[in-house]
């Protein structure tokens, strides 16, 4: 298994230009989220879903859309990109247990995007 | 007040300390605590887990988690180079909902 995958693990963009992040699970996972790490900040949940067809906004959504069209894809929108979103993002995921989800979260190895 | 803090770091230990690492919150709803360990330029992993308050052991490692002081502790005994990472302190409310990271300690143990 691969586990969570993340695509592509580096990119430039300048300021104004558009991307998609796209992030795979093959653990059949219910649960996956969207977070960015900034030095000092931890992790900051952008956006996450709880199953195929479903987004939910997280702490810092503003300037991210995401879709999640089939249960093992997440991906992360960015329609114009700004200096402010210069980051590491990570994908995770988690499987769901009574319903809600369980607590173990499975990381993908990162996505490190420089704007300028 | 941020909902969950951690010491800052960071840390640097001589090979075989024991290391103590701590997080405090705010919010009474966290049942689950968790510690996650990220090596340099890789994705978070989860090291331990533990519900409620008590403590739990794991080979060189012991959560602790003090609810009503509202503040968990990861010790590592005999610690190593491969310790060398940054800790993050993560919790949530019993039904998985209202997960949150501490913005992580970075621990260096010196051979």
């Amino acid at each position: 298994n691969a586990g969570v995958t993340q695509t592509p693990k580096f990119r430039v963009l300048k300021t104004g230009q558009s991307m998609t992040l796209l992030c795979a699970q093959d653990m059949n996972h219910e649960y996956m989220y969207w977070y960015r790490q900034d030095p000092g900040m931890g992790l900051r949940l952008i956006h996450y879903s709880v199953g195929e067809g479903t987004t939910a906004k997280g702490e810092v959504p503003d300037g991210y859309n995401v879709s999640r069209l089939k249960k093992q894809n997440f991906l992360l929108g960015l329609e114009s990109a700004a200096p402010s979103q210069t980051s590491v993002y990570f994908c995770a995921s988690s499987s769901r247990v009574g319903g809600v989800s369980y607590n173990e979260q499975f990381f993908g190895p990162g996505t490190r995007l420089t704007v300028l | 007040q941020k909902e969950v803090e951690q010491d800052p770091g960071p840390l640097s230990v001589p090979e075989g300390a024991i290391v103590s690492l701590n997080c405090t919150y705010s919010n009474s709803a966290f049942q689950y605590f968790m510690w996650y360990r990220q090596y340099s330029r890789k994705g978070p992993e989860l090291l331990m887990y533990t519900y409620s308050s008590g403590n739990k052991e794991d080979g060189r490692f012991t959560a602790q988690v003090d609810k009503s002081s509202k503040y968990i502790s990861l010790f590592i005994r005999d610690s190593q180079p491969s310790d060398s990472a940054t800790y993050l302190c993560a919790m949530s409310s019993w039904d998985g909902q209202n997960f949150v990271f501490g913005p992580g300690t970075r621990l260096s143990v010196l051979p």
